[in-house]
């Protein structure tokens, strides 16, 4: 089993749309949990950090589910910008004084007109 | 503004060669990563650093060795190509702990031929 996994997608989806991403990670003790967004042949950068309460930002709301060992990705009114790979982030926990991230293969959303 | 840099966009060197790519952060970071996307496969962790000339090996450290002598530099090495070493690689740093962004370079796109 991956330690991260996602569904590649791609989830093309009309403009205006609310679109959902949800991401399994395998290591219960997992500290931190991110969602990093990358565009095409770009460098991947934070898009929100995942709280245990949830949070949102704008139109983004991520959610963390410690007991099934998820975290979702919500996008409201869907953009054409919003058009990129969503990749899951989990920080396993502390190694040798780092702070090691494990990457999902990402989700591709394409925002249609 | 954080500022990774990658000292090249893209590199073609031929198999058995010695290649370096050299990584720059302006932050002060402790922490520096050096990761390597391939499709399908996602980001995947060579090396990192978590001090000067301290190193820990990623999930794929063979083939591969690094070099960090000074704080805002990280070098990988890789001391004789192979094709299956053609990738981009992604060099990240951030602040020492465990819930830090990672910021990213732009990235080397290596051919091995």
């Amino acid at each position: 089993r991956k330690e991260v996994e996602q569904d590649p997608g791609p989830f093309n989806v009309p403009e205006g749309a609310t679109v959902a991403f949800n991401c399994t990670y395998s290591n219960s003790a997992s500290q931190s949990f991110f969602w990093y967004r990358q565009d095409c042949r770009k460098e991947p950068k934070l898009l929100m950090s995942v709280y245990s309460s949830g949070n949102e930002d704008g139109r983004f709301t991520a959610q963390l589910n410690r007991a099934s060992q998820y975290i979702s990705l919500l996008i409201r009114d869907s953009k054409l910008s919003d058009s990129a790979t969503y990749l899951c982030v989990v920080n396993m926990g502390l190694t040798g004084g780092g702070n090691k991230l494990t990457f999902g293969t990402g989700t591709q959303l394409k925002v249609e007109l | 503004d954080v500022k990774v840099t990658q000292s090249s966009r893209y590199l073609v060197k031929r198999t058995g060669e010695k290649v370096f790519l050299e990584c720059v952060q302006d932050m002060d970071h402790e922490n520096m990563f050096w990761y390597r996307q391939d499709p399908g496969l996602g980001l995947r962790l060579i090396y990192f650093s978590y001090d000067v000339k301290m190193k820990e090996k990623g999930d794929i450290p063979e083939g591969y060795s690094v070099s960090r002598e000074k704080k805002e530099r990280f070098s990988l090495i890789l001391e004789s190509a192979s094709t299956n070493q053609t990738s981009m690689y992604l060099c990240a740093s951030s602040l020492a702990g465990g819930v830090y962004e990672q910021y990213f370079g732009p990235g080397t796109r290596l051919t091995v031929t």
